[in-house]
């Protein structure tokens, strides 16, 4: 199995309160993903980074920002949470950018913003 | 702009057949699918690329006809394991933002 961690695994926070999401990797791997998970729209591209301090916006970026000061860690952030960003959030990982390449996905945050 | 999966959900019986299928309205250099059990990570099963090719896995195969953008998963002789939510996931050929688009899931039931 790929070494990639996300923490919390859980999370319930009010609206407006800043959260910060880790997923951390022991791969190496260059491109790292967050994607978030919603009942009847499946996975959607957040941000994604091809390498330290370079990051790009995915599908559904806005109320997101996204760091990536290592190689092993990428976090995403939610500024200000609203309950429209309760979903599952999934981090992947691949070695060169998705092309030929499979993702490795984390095990998944439930974020819950009442 | 996510590529359209068919069916929605599927109900099986063990030891049945199953197509799933991915279809896109952009020119596609690939094609991925995942799997996903309930509460558990997608996983991945394999990758098409652009040439029209099939692959297999043990008993799932697919295939892949780029001039149509379209993507079929087969589940042949289906297993109580098979059960779960199926995503294809495409790469566009115009080498657009890096990372997947995927479809909404096909949700498959297979039962004893």
């Amino acid at each position: 199995d790929a070494g990639i961690t996300q923490s919390p695994r859980h999370k319930v926070t009010e609206t407006g309160t800043p959260v910060t999401l880790r997923c951390h990797q022991t791969e190496n791997h260059r491109y790292m993903y967050w994607y978030r998970q919603d009942p009847g729209h499946g996975l959607r591209l957040i941000h994604y980074s091809y390498g330290v301090k370079d990051t790009d916006k995915g599908e559904v970026s806005d109320g997101y920002s996204v760091s990536r000061s290592k190689t092993e860690d990428f976090l995403l952030t939610l500024e200000s949470a609203t309950s429209s960003q309760t979903s599952v959030y999934f981090c992947a990982i691949s070695e060169s950018g998705g092309r030929r390449e499979k993702l490795f996905f984390g095990s998944g945050t439930q974020l819950s913003v009442l | 702009q996510q590529p359209v999966q068919s069916p929605q959900a599927v109900i099986l019986r063990e030891g049945e057949d199953a197509v799933i299928n991915c279809s896109s309205s952009k020119a596609l250099y690939s094609v991925h699918w995942y799997r996903q059990k309930h509460g558990e990570a997608p996983v991945f099963l394999m990758i098409l690329l652009k040439g029209g090719e099939q692959k297999g896995h043990e008993k799932i195969s697919a295939s892949f006809n780029e001039k149509k953008q379209q993507s079929s998963l087969y589940l042949t002789a289906s297993q109580l394991s098979y059960s779960g939510t199926y995503f294809c996931g495409t790469e566009d050929s115009g080498g657009g933002a890096d990372g997947l688009t995927f479809g909404k899931g096909t949700h498959l039931i297979i039962q004893p």
